[in-house]
């Protein structure tokens, strides 16, 4: 069965840090993987979507940036945080297994702070 | 902008009471549709898919209409584990778009 992971969970972090959370997918192969935020009180935003290695198309202009370097790993990360980046992101894969090709599968996710 | 509306609620109800969530979507090209469950502070969860012919998982029931742009689900008899925000979801690959969520809160 596929599983997603994602690290860390909880992070707080002062303003103009660095940002880099990961996400990897298990069982299973190129699958098409996604980067959301949910700020509070609001739906989910899709930040970032992916078909394959290095192949990043971008939902929303904003000091963020997404990498694949790996066909299940999924990389989001900033040069410098603004308070407004805090929130709760989540990685989600979808993919060809059998079932509907558009469902969505999320990780746990990572609760950000910006401070 | 392609959005998808829903009531926030909270719709609070009674053990055992059958309770109907609506949603519209704005994009007529969407092709696939879902209800997901989030609960508090964690990651949404696929519930069901929702297809034309309507679809049934225990009791659980969605439906959509496309000529409306409207989707609902319809919870039979319910649980407090029920209680939580329904997504109301459309779109296509690479475009799944969520709505705010729908509150639920089952209540003893």
């Amino acid at each position: 069965s596929q599983t997603i992971h994602q690290w860390p969970a909880t992070l707080v972090q002062p303003v103009g840090s660095p940002l880099s959370l990961e996400c990897t997918v298990e069982g299973t192969s190129n699958p098409n993987l996604y980067w959301y935020r949910q700020a509070a009180g609001r739906g989910l935003q899709l930040l970032f979507y992916s078909v394959g290695i290095g192949q990043i198309s971008s939902e929303v202009p904003q000091n963020l940036s997404a990498s694949r370097p790996q066909d299940r790993q999924f990389i989001l990360s900033s040069k410098k945080l603004l308070l407004s980046d805090s929130g709760f992101y989540l990685c989600a894969w979808s993919g060809f297994t059998g079932l509907d090709p558009y469902e969505q599968y999320f990780g746990p996710g990572t609760r950000l702070t910006v401070t | 902008r392609k959005e998808v509306e829903q009531d926030p609620g909270p719709f609070n109800v009674p053990e055992g009471a059958t309770v109907a969530f609506n949603c519209t979507y704005s994009n007529s090209a969407s092709q696939s549709f879902f209800w997901y469950r989030q609960d508090c502070r964690k990651e949404p969860k696929l519930l069901m898919s929702v297809y034309s012919s309507g679809n049934e998982d225990g009791r659980f029931t969605a439906q959509l209409n496309r000529a409306s742009q409207y989707i609902s689900l319809l919870i039979r008899d319910s649980k407090l584990s029920d209680s939580a925000t329904y997504l109301c979801v459309g779109g296509s690959q690479g475009n799944l778009i969520f709505g705010k969520g729908t509150k639920l809160s089952v209540k003893p």
